[in-house]
This record gives C-alpha cells, structure tokens and sequence, in this order.
C-alpha cells in the first residue's frame, strides 16, 4: 500500500523567510503533483513533475522531485501573507489513475 | 468555459435519508473521482471511474453509490448506512493520458443532523 507523508503539518513562519516542506512516499513512483488548498475552498494545482529530478518554479514556491529517495520538497522562499494555505502533495502510485494524498501541511506566514 | 461543476454548495439532510451529490465537467477527461475531507484532514478516496459504466472502489466506500451512465456526469449518493456523513465532499477528473493530474471541483458541504 502507498503511504505519503508530509512534514511538518504545521508550519507558522514570519514573513521574507525561507522554508522547506517534505513529501516523502513509500513505493516506486515518478509522478508527483502539489495542490494548494484555502480555508473552506478546493484544491487548485500547482506543480506536476514527472521525472527524477524534476524542477518547477511558479513565484516563490520551487518544487522538486528526486524518485530514488522517493522524495519531494516544496521550497517557500521570501514567504508573504498570501501563501497561508494548506499544501497537499499527491503521488501517482501503480494502481491506475488514482492518486494518494499526503496529509497536508497547513502554513501560516505572519507578518 | 471548460471546468468540473459540483452542486449544491451546501446541503443540509436529516439522518436516515439518502441524498445525491451532483459532479460534472466539460473538460473531455476520462476518469472522476469522488473524495471525503474532514475538518483539518486530508482527502480521501470514496470511489472512482476511469470509463463510462465502470468504477472503483476507494479507501472508505461503505455507505456511498455511485453511477457514471455518461463520461461528464458522476453522481455520489450518500446513503443512511453511511455513520457519520457531514464532510465537504469533492469531485474530481483526469484526462489519463502519460499522467493523472487531478482538476477539482468547487465541493459540497454536507451537513447531516
């Protein structure tokens, strides 16, 4: 069975820091993706990487692969209000088309 | 405009009866997927379906149905066997080709009493 771990689930950091979110995930897989989640909204997607040492970049979120650890980091950089939210990751594991969810990492940037 | 609708937005239901959470999209995508989110929780798989007339089991099936008589279309019925139903219930499609990047829907919140 997949199982997706994210760490940390909570997360409170000050604005204009830097910080790392971890996925790490138990079988084979080189397809992950990263949604984000506001309160009480769905889930929108962010970053689909499909390959060992994928790197995507969208503002001041970078996220990367690396299949052989089985690893996948969302890097906050310069951190501001409007990245509070929850951050899923998801992987793409051998049972057909479904996914599985880690269990969110809910951030909250202060000012 | 292509995207996944879902309705109502919020839905009250007394104990014991069944109610029908309504999902469908305009994006062409093959497979549907219905999942459960507790406050403060993850997602989780109630059940999916990669073709018209066929669908899957997920992780907590017990106490839904499902029906997808139409690739836009994939209805979940939360029935009274189900314990505990209140949850925001989301829909989601992937087209299935080289991967399975997920396009959610805008949710239901269910409220039983």
């Amino acid at each position: 069975e997949l199982k997706v771990e994210q760490n940390p689930l909570f997360l409170s950091m000050q604005e204009g820091k830097n910080y790392t979110i971890y996925c790490n995930y138990s079988t084979t897989s080189d397809r992950l993706y990263w949604y984000r989640q506001d309160p009480g909204k769905s889930l929108e997607s962010l970053f689909v990487l499909l390959s060992n040492g994928a790197v995507k970049q969208e503002g001041r979120l970078m996220a990367s692969l690396d299949t052989k650890a089985r690893l996948s980091t969302l890097h906050i950089t310069a951190a501001v209000h409007d990245l509070s939210a929850t951050y899923f990751c998801a992987v793409d594991g051998t049972s057909g088309s479904r996914l599985t969810f880690g269990e969110g990492t809910q951030l909250t940037v202060n000012p | 405009d292509g995207g996944i609708t879902q309705s109502p937005k919020y839905l009250f239901r007394k104990e014991g009866q069944n109610v029908t959470l309504s999902c469908e999209q305009n994006l062409n995508h093959d497979a549907m997927y219905w999942y459960r989110q507790d406050p403060g929780q993850g997602l989780r798989l109630i059940y999916y379906s990669q073709i018209v007339n066929d669908f899957q089991k997920g992780d907590i099936a017990e106490g839904y149905s499902v029906s997808r008589e139409k690739k836009e279309s994939f209805p979940l019925t939360v029935t009274s066997a189900q314990k505990n139903p209140t949850a925001f219930y989301l829909c989601a499609s992937s087209i299935v080709i080289q991967h399975y990047e997920q396009y959610f829907g805008p949710g239901t919140r269910l409220t039983v009493t």
